[in-house]
Formats: structure tokens, C-alpha cells, sequence
């Protein structure tokens, strides 16, 4: 199975400020996922990242506040942008298992709090 | 839309006992996934099984097991012999078979304590 790098594991950064948090897969994978989830919460998915393509964002995140590259297919980041309190979270990458009907990996996540 | 639905936002168990999560989930599709994932304190994803819903056999690994009832959409997993490194967050997932479309739909979770 992949083997999924995500980067910080946690920071703590002042309100109104961005953070970008990079995730590295050690094998080139389709899809790759980005998902956040908030304290003693689920995972929500906030998009997913095709390479060569624009990130498809779910209902309630947008591009302005969750900005997504993907340039190549191994390696994708997330930014989060103009932090407030409320973006205090884990964030996780995932990839697909590869051929659809196999489970998403997870990255180690990134524990994010906002001042 | 799909929805994943799990009822007991935390349980307990004794170790070496057994225990069963419950997990149900509302779909109009027939072809499908569910995943059951366990999140520890580390915070990772760690996958612990997966049941195609084409298929009528209850999934199996080593102490994990489903019992997958397709017609009352009801996906559960029953551990045995817990252990204390069994305590952690465990999430059900939903995912459509459907080509170029592998999102999952996650339930609130269960957390679950072992008990020495």
C-alpha cells in the first residue's frame, strides 16, 4: 500500500494568516483527497485533486479558502487560507487504492490550531 | 444522497471479550463499498475491512468481522478478543462503485475504550 508523507504534523498559527500543508505519496497515484476533520468529529471531505486538472470542492468549501495544486501525481497541498479560530482542525490526505474498488491510505494528518 | 449513520457515539469493553459496533446507512445504489477504519490516538487512518456489497459473504480479518445485511443496509463489526490496542475511534465509510467517483461518505464514529 502507499506510503503517504504529510507535512507539518501540527502548527499553531495567528488568525488571518495561510498555511500550506503538502502531502507526498511514494507511488503516482489518480486521485488524491483532502479532508478535514474538526475536534471529536468525522472526516468531511473538502475535495479531491486530479493532476492536470482543477480540484473538485464538495458544498461549503471553496477555492478562495481552500486552494489545491496538484502538479504531478505524486504530491499535492492544501492552503488554508485567512485562518480564524474556526479552522482549527486535523487535516488529512488520502489516495485512492488505485483501480477504484480498493480503500483509500491516509496520511498521518496535519493537527492545525488557530489563535 | 448517501447517508452513514452510527448510533453509539461510545462504548467500553472488557479485554479479551467480545464487542460489536453498529453501523447503518441509507443508499439507492446496488453496487458499493463500506470500509471500517479505526483512528487511534496517533490520528491515522488505519483500515481494518471492506465488504463489496456484491458479495453475500461477511468479510473476515483475523479478530475483526462484518455482518453485512444488504437489504436492512445495516454493516456492523463485531472484534473479538479485544485488545487494549483496540482503543480507538472507529469510523464507517460508504463509497459508490461508480467509475471516477471514489468519495467517501464517513459516519460520526464510535469511540471505543478496552478495558485492562
Amino acid at each position: 500500500s502507499a506510503v503517504i508523507s504529510q507535512k507539518p504534523s501540527r502548527d499553531i498559527c495567528q488568525r488571518g494568516t495561510s498555511l500550506t500543508i503538502q502531502c507526498q505519496v511514494d507511488s503516482q497515484v489518480t486521485m488524491m483527497f483532502w479532508y478535514r476533520q474538526q475536534p471529536g468529529q468525522s472526516l468531511t471531505l473538502i475535495a479531491t485533486a486530479n493532476q492536470g486538472s482543477e480540484a473538485t470542492y464538495e458544498s461549503g468549501f471553496v477555492i478562495d479558502k481552500f486552494p489545491i495544486s496538484r502538479p504531478n501525481l505524486t504530491f499535492s497541498t492544501l492552503t488554508v487560507s485567512n485562518m480564524s479560530p474556526e479552522d482549527s482542525s486535523i487535516y488529512l490526505c488520502s489516495v485512492d487504492g488505485g483501480s477504484g474498488n480498493q480503500p483509500q491510505h491516509f496520511g498521518d494528518g496535519t493537527r492545525l490550531s488557530i489563535l | 444522497a448517501q447517508t452513514v449513520t452510527q448510533s453509539q457515539p461510545e462504548m467500553s469493553v472488557q479485554e479479551a471479550e467480545t464487542v460489536t459496533l453498529s453501523c447503518t446507512y441509507d443508499t439507492s445504489e446496488n453496487n458499493y463499498y463500506l470500509f471500517w477504519y479505526k483512528q487511534p490516538p496517533s490520528r491515522q487512518m488505519i483500515l481494518v475491512i471492506r465488504q463489496e456489497a456484491y458479495k453475500q459473504q461477511n468479510a473476515t480479518e483475523n479478530r475483526f468481522s462484518v455482518n453485512f445485511q444488504k437489504a436492512a443496509k445495516s454493516f456492523s463489526l463485531k472484534i473479538s478478543d479485544s485488545q487494549l490496542g483496540d482503543t480507538a475511534m472507529y469510523f464507517c465509510a460508504f463509497m459508490k462503485h461508480s467509475t471516477g467517483t471514489y468519495k467517501y461518505i464517513f459516519g460520526t464514529g464510535t469511540r471505543l475504550k478496552v478495558l485492562a
